[in-house]
């Protein structure tokens, strides 16, 4: 089955404090788990990736944290800033085709 | 100007009308993807194209109809517009291999179907 879950929904942060957001996928070809970062307006722009053979990726403030077993992949933004308020997207990459399933999107608010 | 890019931005057109959206990028990117986005079910894939004169369905294909003569267009058209095709529509651009494995997204172009 190609599906990503994303939850929550919505999330509310203080500012400072850290942003998660959860994944999980079911299909095992999947080989490419990308997170975009959507701000109103614009297109989704790539934000940090992973691959399955590493467990954990940390970029700046973002790290992707990989669970390979559970097939779950989860998204820490750390020191939350009002800036970081968006619209956040998982996804994971069908690796014959480059075909992104994604899941429904958090809409994170960082309030200052 | 480098990089990908959708016209019209807005388009307001009527129920049975076609309409047809464009998507160019200059990265001579092989594969293109038009997607749509509607609140609450995040970005469903209509069609794809892996190159030139190759093209396969994604998701949601119905009423979309594509075409790709050339490397770095990738037209979207709605034959017959129907209300439940207004929406947000996305092309987006992806390399084969590269340093960096990421779909590339156009701004977009919302579409009402009155």
């Amino acid at each position: 089955q190609q599906q990503v879950k994303q939850s929550p929904q919505s999330l509310i942060v203080q500012k400072g404090g850290i942003s998660i957001i959860n994944c999980a996928y079911e299909n095992t070809a999947f080989d490419y788990f990308p997170w975009y970062q959507q701000f109103p307006g614009k297109g989704p722009a790539l934000l940090i990736a992973i691959r399955p053979d590493v467990s954990e990726k940390k970029e700046g403030r973002f790290t992707i944290s990989f669970n390979k077993s559970a097939k779950q992949f989860s998204l820490h933004i750390m020191d939350s800033q009002p800036g970081d308020s968006a619209t956040y997207f998982c996804a994971a990459e069908v690796a014959s085709n480059y075909q992104l399933i994604w899941g429904a999107g958090t809409k994170l608010i960082i309030k200052p | 100007d480098a990089g990908i890019t959708q016209s019209p931005r807005y388009k307001i057109t009527e129920t049975g009308r076609q309409v047809t959206l464009m998507c160019h990028q200059t990265w001579s990117h092989s594969y293109m993807f038009w997607y749509r986005q509607d609140l609450g079910h995040g970005l469903r894939l209509i069609y794809y194209s892996a190159a030139a004169d190759i093209t396969d369905k994604g998701e949601v294909p119905d009423g979309y109809v594509v075409s790709r003569s050339k490397t770095e267009n990738f037209p979207l058209t709605l034959e017959s517009a129907t209300r439940s095709q207004t929406s947000v529509y996305f092309c987006a651009s992806r390399a084969l291999g590269g340093q960096v494995d990421t779909q590339y997204f156009g701004p977009g172009t919302r579409l009402t179907v009155l």
